[in-house]
């Protein structure tokens, strides 16, 4: 199975900053790459497809980047409404897999 | 619009049979693939398996002998039966659906049902 890397777990960040998370694969995944976006209680949101595709809805202040084994998720300034946990999601290798997670937490 | 709701029992016994219900709307079984996505609470996301629009399946290998996951298109509704479950097994269970129907496509979602908790307990 490809195993998929987040780093860090946690994040403490301030509203306003710039917020990068990275996700590693353990194979080549062709930059078949999706990130959501969970906040508790809820279902996981999709913000980013094909590693730099941004979902329909989803604010501009969110971009991918990325190929081959390593991907990336920013934020542009932070707002109160992005404080969650993401995850990346390998979308194409079969069993498809999900990272571990970076919750985001307010200083 | 595009929707999907989960259904089944909230509790079921270690060893017994859990068997849930996912039931859509705004779209056809026999376009999209459903697939269905565990997350064992406080934890991350496990991708439990899926039917193709085409009525094949495939399961994650680690679930694979415990697992079917079926349909009825009249019905517009995805079936997921596991059994011999453990207390390992308690998460939310959601039901997905991708914008492809294949098994050799990308498979992304962003039309998720709101899940539905599943205790395995005694």
């Amino acid at each position: 199975d490809i195993q998929m890397t987040q780093s860090p777990s946690s994040l403490s960040v301030s509203l306003g900053d710039n917020v990068t998370f990275t996700c590693e694969a353990s194979e080549n995944i062709y930059g078949f790459l999706a990130w959501y976006q969970q906040k508790l209680g809820k279902a996981p949101k999709l913000l980013i497809y094909g590693a730099t595709n941004l979902e329909d809805g989803v604010p501009t202040r969110f971009s991918g980047s990325g190929s081959w084994t390593n991907y990336s998720l920013t934020i542009s300034s932070l707002e109160p409404e992005d404080i969650a946990t993401y995850y990346c999601q390998n979308n194409h290798v079969y069993p498809l897999t999900f990272g571990s997670g970076t919750k985001l937490e307010i200083k | 619009q595009v929707q999907l709701k989960e259904s089944g029992p909230g509790l079921v016994q270690p060893s017994q049979t859990l068997s849930l219900t996912c039931t859509v709307s705004g779209f056809s079984l026999t376009s999209n693939s459903v697939h269905w996505v565990r997350q064992p609470p406080g934890k991350g996301l496990e991708w439990v398996g899926a039917i193709w629009s085409g009525g094949s399946t495939d399961y994650n290998s680690a679930l694979k002998s415990r697992l079917s996951i079926s349909r009825d298109t009249s019905k517009s509704q995805v079936f997921l039966k596991m059994n011999s479950l453990q207390t390992e097994d308690t998460a939310i269970y959601f039901c997905t659906r991708s914008d492809y129907g294949g098994y050799s496509e990308p498979h992304w979602f962003a039309y998720w049902g709101q899940g539905t908790l599943v205790t395995v307990s005694s």
